[in-house]
């Protein structure tokens, strides 16, 4: 199995709603990305967890709360959002984090708040 | 500085021809990584090549090679006999020392797009 999945495709909420993206790999890696990705722009990485520990969390406002509760899982709560925080929403991961460990991505998450 | 630099916003190329897409990248250290990645309008990420700092060969990958340079700091996708379904965004990226090589830094992408 070489898939990263996430869930749900596509999200719409309201500014005071709480949702969760999951993602789910089953390749054994052991460091876990997320990244938030505008329109026409490179993704931005938000969180890494290396070996189910947060090891970089790139000043994220705290209304992103990232979990990861297994090596194979990793969530990302939502709370409070803004509408600039519509976007999409890449999961990725990587055997390690090594130089030359390429990194495996899912299809993603189109989240709108409005 | 930026890490990965892609000059080249938008390319066109003919069905069945060869294209170079162009990165550049900024680092000291000696030991780094440098990954070219294609995303096409679904949104989903799909990695192509890789190419190490020591690997003394270029990278090459069914139609995709890389033509790496390393003294001239710049890592070229080649795709060979351009098919339609090649019509994406491509990102050059690399991994690196900063952040304990937990990082990948992408560059601003190169839209792709192939005419039958």
């Amino acid at each position: 199995d070489t898939e990263v999945t996430q869930t749900p495709k596509h999200l719409v909420m309201g500014m005071t709603n709480k949702k969760s993206l999951k993602c789910e790999q089953h390749m054994g890696h052991r460091a876990m990305y997320w990244y938030k990705q505008k329109a026409k722009k490179p993704p931005e990485l938000m969180f890494v967890y290396s070996y189910e520990k947060l090891s970089i969390n790139e000043s994220v406002p705290s209304r992103f709360s990232p979990e990861c509760p297994n090596s194979s899982l990793l969530n990302l709560h939502l709370h409070a959002l803004q509408p600039e925080d519509s976007a999409l929403y890449l999961c990725a991961s990587s055997s390690s984090t090594l130089a030359g460990n390429e990194q495996f991505f899912g299809p993603g998450t189109r989240l709108t708040v409005l | 500085a930026q890490k990965i630099t892609q000059t080249q916003p938008g390319m066109f190329v003919q069905e069945k021809e060869a294209v170079t897409l162009d990165c550049t990248y900024d680092t000291s250290d000696p030991s780094y990584g440098l990954f070219w990645y294609k995303q096409p309008s679904s949104g989903e990420m799909i990695f192509l090549i890789y190419q190490g700092s020591y690997d003394q060969q270029n990278a090459t990958e069914g139609r995709y090679s890389l033509n790496f340079q390393k003294a001239r700091k710049s890592a070229n996708l080649v795709i060979s006999a351009s098919q339609l379904g090649d019509s994406a965004m491509y990102f050059c990226a690399m991994r690196d020392a900063s952040g304990g090589y937990q990082k990948v830094t992408f560059g601003t992408g190169t839209k792709l797009q192939v005419i039958p």
